[in-house]
């Protein structure tokens, strides 16, 4: 079965500075792979996925992705964080055999200081 | 409505309680999938439903879990005879595509808010 590990729980960056959030992840065939952030009290919001294609995937709020094969990580990055990136960020991969089950990382919270 | 809903927000039954959750999905998604986040934790898959059939339900922890989507729209979580380890938050998503062809997982899924569930 396919899993995820966030090799970080926490994430601490100051304003401006770039940012990375890992992920590796593990399943038989090909994966399809997803970044989805969490605000206190609201639900899991899409922020990008890679599908096929270009390894580098942009997504919203001016965050992107890199997928690497040979590493089987999808890191998060963002050039120039903001204070209101604070959140909890769930890397998320399915396998394209088994489309019901997406597993998720544990979560990487994050931080952005001032 | 523009998003998926659930209801209640908060839930809290005593040990041994029958609960029943419910969700709203985006009007029009084929797809609709429960999860349950404990504390900490990222979510686990539970359920998946496309249109009225449950086609996927090995996530689900127990048979004093059930899920139903009998119309093919809003969907219902029911737990039997709560366990205090059955406390969490529950998550219901939806997503514009369904199957079971490869193509459909491309499709991201949409969350609701969640319900917190809190069994004493």
């Amino acid at each position: 079965a396919q899993s995820v590990a966030q090799p970080e729980d926490q994430v601490n960056v100051a304003e401006g500075n770039p940012l990375t959030v890992k992920c590796t992840y593990s399943v038989s065939g090909n994966p399809y792979l997803f970044w989805y952030v969490q605000y206190p009290n609201r639900g899991l919001q899409f922020l990008l996925k890679y599908i096929t294609g270009d390894n580098l995937v942009k997504g919203s709020y001016g965050f992107e992705a890199e997928f690497n094969k040979s590493q089987t990580s999808f890191h998060l990055k963002k050039p120039s964080a903001l204070v209101s990136d604070s959140a909890l960020y769930f890397c998320a991969v399915r396998d394209m055999r088994n489309n019901n089950d997406m597993r998720f990382g544990a979560g990487t919270r994050l931080t952005v200081k001032p | 409505g523009a998003g998926v809903s659930q209801s209640p927000r908060y839930k809290v039954a005593k040990r041994g309680q029958d609960v029943a959750l419910r969700c709203d999905p985006i009007s029009g998604h084929v797809s609709l999938f429960w999860y349950q986040q404990a504390l900490g934790q990222g979510p686990e898959f539970l359920t998946y439903f496309q249109n009225e059939a449950q086609l996927d339900k090995s996530g689900l922890p127990s048979d004093r879990f059930f899920a139903e989507r009998p119309e093919g729209s809003v969907s219902t979580l029911k737990i039997q005879r709560t366990q205090q380890e059955d406390s969490a938050v529950y998550l219901c998503a939806s997503s514009l595509v369904g199957g079971q062809g490869t193509t459909s997982g491309r499709y991201e899924q949409y969350f609701g808010p969640g319900t917190r569930l809190t069994v004493t």
